[in-house]
């Protein structure tokens, strides 16, 4: 199986900051990689598809880049409301689907 | 309006069977790949397993041998089959679609919660 090494595990930030988040596969992905947001007692929400695409509703500065092994998740400006905990995940079609560990992310 | 409700979680004895259930309405259920994902308390989201439209099934290592995932297009339910359980499989388990650009999962349950304790 394809693992995801999510790091950090925990960032501690700012309103106004900018957030990078990485997400590395232990091989190339050759099927989708998504990025979520999930917040306590709740599922999780779909951010990024195809590793840069946005969801739509989603605002914009929340973005995705990479390919390959190594993947990126960019909040431009932290805003209050994305306070929460992150998630990457592969989907190759003829493997399992695996997540990164996830990364928590505090206000400093 | 896409919906997915999972049911049949509860509380079970290590080595027992569970069969969860995930009711979906809104859309052409046949066409569609449905997962299964799980959380156990405060941790991470894990993947669990997966079903094509053509009934080919894929489990993570972690589930592979004790769960087995099956879907009934004339109900619109996918289940998930747990035996063997143990007190590692404790968790929410949340059923999950891919969303119209079909990488992804867009769409999920609200989750239904098995504890395997004695």
């Amino acid at each position: 199986d394809i693992q995801m090494t999510q790091s950090p595990s925990t960032l501690s930030a700012s309103v106004g900051d900018r957030v990078t988040i990485t997400c590395r596969a232990s091989q190339s992905i050759s099927g989708w990689l998504a990025w979520y947001q999930q917040r306590p007692g709740k599922a999780p929400k779909l951010l990024i598809y195809d590793a840069s695409s946005l969801e739509s509703g989603v605002p914009s500065r929340f973005s995705g880049s990479g390919s390959g092994t190594e993947f990126t998740l960019t909040i431009s400006s932290l805003q209050p409301d994305d306070f929460a905990t992150y998630y990457c995940q592969q989907c190759n079609i003829d493997s399992p689907c695996t997540f990164g560990q996830g990364t928590k992310v505090e206000i400093k | 309006e896409v919906q997915l409700v999972e049911s049949g979680g509860g509380l079970v004895q290590p080595g027992g069977s569970l069969r969860l259930s995930c009711a979906a309405s809104g859309f052409t259920f046949s066409s569609f790949w449905m997962h299964w994902v799980r959380q156990a308390p405060g941790k991470g989201l894990v993947w669990v397993s997966r079903i094509t439209s053509d009934e080919t099934p894929t489990y993570a290592d972690s589930v592979k041998g004790r769960f087995t995932i099956s879907r009934d297009n004339a109900k619109n339910t996918v289940h998930l089959q747990m035996s063997s359980l143990r007190a590692e499989d404790t968790a929410v388990y949340f059923c999950a679609r891919v969303g119209p650009r079909l990488k992804g999962l867009f769409y999920w349950g609200q989750g239904t919660l098995v504890t395997v304790s004695s």
